[in-house]
Formats: C-alpha cells, structure tokens, sequence
C-alpha cells in the first residue's frame, strides 16, 4: 500500500546552521512530493513542492531534493531560525483525487 | 493566515454520540478535504468534495460523511463515536479542477475528544 515515512523523529539545530529533514516514500507513481510545516495548535503549512519530473527545486531558504532511485526526499533550510521550530511533514499526493499521504513527522528544534 | 476556518475548534462528546464539524474554503475554491490526525501522527485523507459531490475516499468507515454546499462550505459528520476518532479534524481546500500545484490550505482544525 501507499506509505510516506520519516527516518528520524526529531532533529536539533543550532540557530543559524543548516537543517536537512529527510523521507522516505514507497509510492513512485505520486504526481507532486510536497513539504509541510505544523507548528503547535496550528494546521499544516504548505512550504514547497517537487514535481516528480524534477530531482531539485529551491525557495527562499529552503531546498528540496528527490532522488527517484532510491525513492528519496529531503529538505533542506538554510540559516535555521527559531521561527523554524515545528513539526516537518513529507507528503506525496495525486492529483486526482487531490488526495496528500502524509508522513510520521519530524520534530525540527533549534537551540539558541 | 490561509483562509479557510473551521468550527468548532474543540469539543468533547461522549462515545455513541454523533458530531457535525464545519469548515468554510478560502474563497475561489471549489474542492475542499477533510484529514483526520490522531496524537503524534500525520494526517490521514477521509474524503474530498468537488462542486459538491464525492470525489475521493481514504479508508474511513460510513459513519463518517460529508457534505460540500453550494458556496463550497463543507461538513463532516462523524455517527457512532468511538474512543479512537478523537484526533484533530482538518479541513483543506483548492482551487479545484487539476492545479499545477501540491499546495492545499489547511484550517486549524477541530479538536475532538471523544470520552
């Protein structure tokens, strides 16, 4: 079946260093590969997507890396700030239905 | 701030009650998904309206349902309640048709407890 998983739980940075969240996805036939932010309390927060005829694409701060023979993604934020702090969902969706399958999480803490 | 607000933001009910949650899409968006996400966990796809029909189902038994309206609001009832559907209900909504975009917008949510 469809799976999304994360090889870590949480993850702990130095303000100002660079963060690199990884996944795992089972799913090679998804259309996008997406990255989520949910800070506590709040719903997820889209933060960048990756077609899945791309292996990089870049927004401010952040990367995203899909490496499609080892059914890899990663994300990478530059420059971690405290405002960084949240949990990172990888996800991977079809867009018909516009269904997202969602991974376990990362839990991203940036120390001062 | 994504536009789409849902309500009530918590509630408890009692196991075998029934629960109506609500949720109003950012405006010009026509397809809206409910996703259920118990404690520590991801969320999970329920189901998806498109201009107020079904348009896609994850692995949730019938007692939940849905329903769009036709200013793309959106219910999700939720009948017999077990102790496992307390979680945090999310509504996300789209612009619909087919978006060259993996972008939806997430509520809040709805925090149900269910004793």
């Amino acid at each position: 079946g469809e799976s999304v998983g994360l090889h870590l739980p949480t993850l702990s940075v130095q303000e100002g260093d660079n963060s690199i969240i990884n996944c795992a996805y089972s799913n090679s036939a998804s259309d996008y590969f997406i990255w989520y932010k949910q800070e506590s309390g709040k719903g997820p927060q889209f933060i960048i997507d990756i077609r899945s005829n791309m292996d990089k694409r870049q927004g401010q701060r952040v990367t995203v890396l899909l490496n499609k023979t080892v059914k890899h993604l990663s994300l990478q934020i530059a420059a971690t700030q405290p405002g960084d702090s949240a949990v990172y969902f990888c996800a991977e969706m079809n867009l018909v239905p516009q269904k997202l399958v969602f991974g376990q999480g990362t839990r991203l803490t940036i120390n001062p | 701030e994504t536009g789409v607000t849902q309500s009530p933001t918590h509630l408890i009910k009692t196991r075998g009650q029934q629960v109506t949650l609500r949720c109003s899409s950012q405006s010009g968006h026509n397809t809206v998904s409910w996703y259920q996400q118990a404690l520590g966990q991801g969320p999970q796809f329920i189901f998806q309206y498109y201009r107020e029909e079904e348009n896609g189902r994850g692995n949730f038994p019938p007692r939940f349902s849905g329903l769009q309206f036709p200013n793309y609001s959106s219910e999700l009832n939720v009948n017999a309640l077990e102790l496992d559907d307390s979680a945090l209900y999310l509504c996300a909504s789209a612009p619909g048709g087919r978006p060259g975009t993996g972008e939806l917008f997430f509520g809040e949510g709805s925090r149900l407890t269910v004793l």
